[in-house]
């Protein structure tokens, strides 16, 4: 299985400010994920990290809020820029087993906005 | 739809089985994934089935899908206290592996 080491672990923040989470991977992946889970929420996918061009938004979600970066295929950044409280959550980070089955997450860093 | 839907909560007794359920809307789903989520903690990931298979036991864990049905269940045997936390069902609709969450089920096992 896949090793997923997430920076911080947690964080308090001021709103206005901008904080950037760290993904580091044990081992090459092609794609990396970044979800969202709001409080008492279920996941949402932001987007999906690709190594060498831009990364993939999904719906609802954009890139000046939450520029990503994938400089290579073990580690990615996502930035919560001119953060609210709104966006208080749980940011993981995913990745798929190469082997092309499981899919593994991060531990999660929580964002407390105030 | 796109939802992927679960029953909120299950309260069971120690040693008894834990049965949870999940539903959802595509059919052409790849693989279906159980996550376990405890307080503070990211996603462990449980056990998964690929599509064209009806049944995947895994130790205390036994997961079975009915693709006609677009149902999906959990089931625990001789729940432990230990495995009070969220379960989460989720989906994989391509080569990818974007998953679609559902809601979460929070699972009390009760002394």
């Amino acid at each position: 299985s896949a090793v997923i080491s997430q920076k911080p672990s947690r964080d308090i923040c001021q709103r206005g400010t901008s904080l950037t989470i760290q993904c580091q991977v044990d081992s090459q992946v092609t794609m990396m994920f970044w979800y969202r889970q709001q409080p008492g929420q279920s996941l949402t996918l932001i987007a999906t990290a690709n190594q060498g061009s831009e990364a993939t938004y999904e719906s609802g979600f954009v890139i000046d809020k939450f520029p990503i970066s994938r400089p290579n295929l073990t580690f990615s950044t996502l930035t919560v820029s001119n953060m609210s409280p709104e966006d208080s959550s749980i940011y993981l980070c995913s990745v798929g087993d190469p082997r092309g089955t499981e899919a593994f997450f991060g531990q999660g860093t929580r964002l407390t906005v105030v | 739809g796109e939802d992927v839907e679960q029953s909120l909560f299950l309260s069971v007794r120690e040693g008894d089985s834990s049965v949870i359920n999940c539903t959802y809307t595509d059919s052409s789903s790849t693989y279906l994934y159980w996550y376990k989520q405890e307080p503070g903690a990211g996603l462990q990931l449980l056990t998964y089935i690929f599509s064209n298979m009806d049944m995947k036991q895994d130790q205390r864990l036994t997961v079975l899908l009915n693709k006609k049905d677009k149902h999906l269940s959990l089931r625990i045997a001789d729940t432990q206290t230990g495995d009070s936390a969220i379960y989460f069902c989720a989906e994989r609709r391509d080569s990818s592996y974007k998953l679609i969450f559902g809601s979460g089920t929070r699972l009390l096992v009760r002394p």
